[in-house]
């Protein structure tokens, strides 16, 4: 069964701290991204890997980066939090084999920054 | 400019009626579209998808879509929905090498 873990439900953090949000896929997939979801926004791409130690940014980059050392796992750092990226984030892998294939998702991790 | 455009953000319908929830894309994004549904507190999951062939596509908890070449349209319909069907659903489709997803039309089913 394909599974997408995100390593908290919930976070709360203050401005200006360093975040880590982990990923890991079970399902041997090359490809990982990053997302964070808003309100009246949908989903918009932060950044996306399509092998161990590559990354590439997405459509909202500032702010984030991200690492990628272990082909299942794929993290999402904030280096100094700010209010405004308080958001749900969320994780998808999908597999490099083949193309337009589907992109399981993680349950997500919802970010407070105060 | 947006690429897949969803124009209800909230859908109310009772029970048993039937729904549809509009996607429209722009000619910028491939004609590679997909339906996910977020059920509350979860991730998104694949509903259907679009590829080729059929212009009606099939999928899962009897959901169905047809992609409209002539309207740039790919809408989403259920004859009869459920409370389970409670949810937000986005439209995405392909532009390049990432998916490009609407902003989410929240259906709400009523008893």
């Amino acid at each position: 069964d394909v599974k997408v873990t995100q390593s908290s439900r919930y976070l709360v953090k203050r401005t200006g701290e360093k975040v880590f949000l982990e990923c890991v896929q079970d399902m041997d997939h090359e490809n990982m991204f990053w997302y964070r979801q808003d309100p009246g926004l949908g989903l918009r791409l932060i950044y996306f890997s399509y092998d161990v130690k590559m990354k590439e940014k997405g459509d909202i980059p500032e702010g984030y980066s991200v690492s990628r050392e272990k082909k299942e796992r794929f993290s999402l750092i904030l280096e100094s939090a700010s209010t405004n990226q308080t958001s749900m984030y969320l994780c998808a892998s999908e597999s490099g084999q083949g193309a337009l294939n589907e992109q399981f998702f993680g349950p997500g991790t919802r970010l407070t920054v105060l | 400019a947006q690429s897949v455009t969803q124009l209800d953000s909230q859908v109310p319908v009772f029970e048993e009626a039937p729904v549809e929830l509009r996607c429209n894309y722009s000619s910028s994004v491939s004609v590679y579209l997909f339906w996910y549904v977020q059920y509350p507190n979860q991730g998104l999951q694949l509903l259907l998808k679009y590829l080729s062939g059929s212009t009606l596509v099939k999928g899962i908890n009897g959901f169905e879509a047809e992609f409209n070449k002539s309207q740039t349209s790919f809408h989403l319909r259920k004859p009869s929905v459920h409370i389970s069907d409670t949810a937000e659903y986005f439209c995405a489709a392909y532009n390049t090498d990432k998916l490009i997803f609407g902003t989410g039309t929240r259906l709400q089913v009523f008893p």
